[in-house]
């Protein structure tokens, strides 16, 4: 199975101040037919996941632009320009490339 | 309009059995079945094509779960046998999009315990 490496595993952040998730697959997450299926998932306290990024860099619609998706092959990154309070949650990084999808453990994003 | 409702979740004792039900509207793409145990993170569980041509299991439920449907009511189910412990978590139905889930049920909850 593929390894999903997130880091850090906890990130404490002041309002306005960027964050950086970084998340490494065990091998290559380059699909045979050419795309690479990275995801990003937020799940806010109490609530269900949601989609934030998908295909490494493409924004889900209604997803605020502070958030980006960035990497290729092995090593992914999802950057929050300017955090803000509503982004206080959990979030995770998936591969849908090779069976079965796994996630990365997580990382619990809070305001410092 | 995409919706996805689960339903069924609840207190089974180890080695019995249990069915989720999640009602999908909107589409005719896939679905899969993702948990969560207490306090801990996402787990991918199964897959079904909607014209049931593909389907796929981790291993840890591989020979347990199934996932029957009902095209005809836009049903899917997941058939959960010899439950263990271990399958304690609130269980997800989530909207197939190529290699990613693009919308999530609100989650079912499942406990497994004597």
């Amino acid at each position: 199975d593929v390894v999903m490496t997130q880091s850090p595993l906890s990130l404490a952040v002041t309002l306005g101040q960027p964050a950086s998730i970084s998340c490494r697959s065990s091998q290559s997450l380059v699909h045979s037919n050419g795309n690479t299926y990275l995801n990003w998932f937020q799940q806010r306290p109490g609530q269900s996941p949601r989609r934030l990024i998908y295909e490494v860099s493409q924004r889900d619609s209604g997803v605020p632009d502070r958030f980006s998706g960035s990497g290729s092959g092995t090593d992914f990154t999802l950057r929050i320009s300017r955090v803000e309070a509503e982004d206080v949650g959990v979030y995770y990084c998936m591969q849908g490339t090779h069976w079965p999808w796994t996630f990365g453990q997580g990382t619990k994003v809070e305001i410092k | 309009q995409v919706q996805l409702v689960e339903s069924g979740g609840g207190v089974v004792q180890p080695g019995g059995s249990l069915r989720l039900s999640c009602a999908a509207s909107g589409f005719t793409d896939g679905i899969h079945w993702v948990r969560q145990a207490p306090g801990k993170g996402l787990a991918w569980v199964a897959f079904m094509r909607y014209d049931g041509g593909d389907e796929r299991y981790a291993d840890s439920v591989k020979g347990r779960f199934t996932i029957p449907r009902d095209s005809s009511n836009n049903m899917f189910y997941l058939q959960m046998d010899s439950l263990r412990a271990d399958d304690t978590a609130m269980y997800y139905c989530a909207k197939d999009a190529r290699g990613s889930f693009d919308q999530w049920g609100q989650g079912t909850p499942v406990t497994v315990s004597s």
